[in-house]
């Protein structure tokens, strides 16, 4: 696709419900990364796939959090017994390859809202 | 301490001034500085980038880098109320995962 396209646009979750939300990155990008961003904060690493490799998965708060990208193009991440904690915004961002993102960055998706209540 | 710091604002100036943005960071292995620009409710859109000391221009942006003293800023010169928004700034070292600032919001009042 033209862009990084990610769904639900919006997710609202009853405490302890398991969610999946789906990124869809740019056609031909080997990169990938999701970030977590709460309210007036900046986007906080998550977790990195070049190709279906998942190279850092640092970022994942707790064991409660997984992400896949199974076939190296579309990814989920997976939030199992969500918690009130857990809502924000779930950007995915791609870029061409490693190299690419240090000389022009990446492109974003427009996000998932997530909700929890 | 977050990597990358900056002033969470609101900085306020009026349309037609000059924005200046500032960012600091501690890894003194960042090599490639971002900013990037979010508007309320909106994903987070690239506008600069520099990896070179120095000053480094696009249209009416102006990104500057001082490694030296572990700074980055970012200038807009006759900014206009289209500018509101919140500006991300991201180091990126040796590990190809950029880190980001809080960010700042920026104010452009007619």
């Amino acid at each position: 696709g033209a862009g990084v396209s990610q769904s639900p646009r919006y997710k609202v979750a009853k405490r302890g419900q398991d969610v999946a939300l789906r990124c869809d990155p740019i056609s031909g990008h080997v990169s990938l990364f999701w970030y977590q961003q709460a309210l007036g904060q900046g986007p906080e690493f998550l977790t990195y796939f070049q190709n279906e490799a998942q190279l850092d998965k640092s970022g994942l708060p707790s064991d409660r959090f997984f992400a896949e990208r199974p076939e190296g193009s579309v990814s989920t991440l997976k939030i199992q017994r969500t918690q009130q904690e857990d809502s924000a915004v779930y950007l995915c961002a791609s870029s061409l390859g490693t190299a690419s993102v240090a000389n022009y960055g990446y492109t974003f998706g427009s996000g998932t809202r997530l909700t929890v209540v | 301490q977050k990597e990358v710091e900056q002033n969470s604002g609101p900085l306020s100036v009026p349309e037609g001034a000059i924005a200046s943005l500032n960012c600091t960071y501690s890894d003194r292995g960042s090599q490639s500085f971002f900013w990037y620009r979010q508007y309320s409710g909106k994903s987070p859109e690239l506008i600069m980038f520099i990896y070179s000391n120095g000053d480094k221009e696009d249209g009416r942006f102006t990104a500057q880098l001082n490694k030296a003293s572990q700074y980055v800023s970012l200038l807009i010169r006759d900014s206009q109320p289209s500018d509101s928004a919140t500006y991300l700034c991201a180091g990126l070292g040796g590990s190809y995962i950029p880190t980001f600032g809080r960010g700042t919001s920026l104010i452009v009042h007619p």
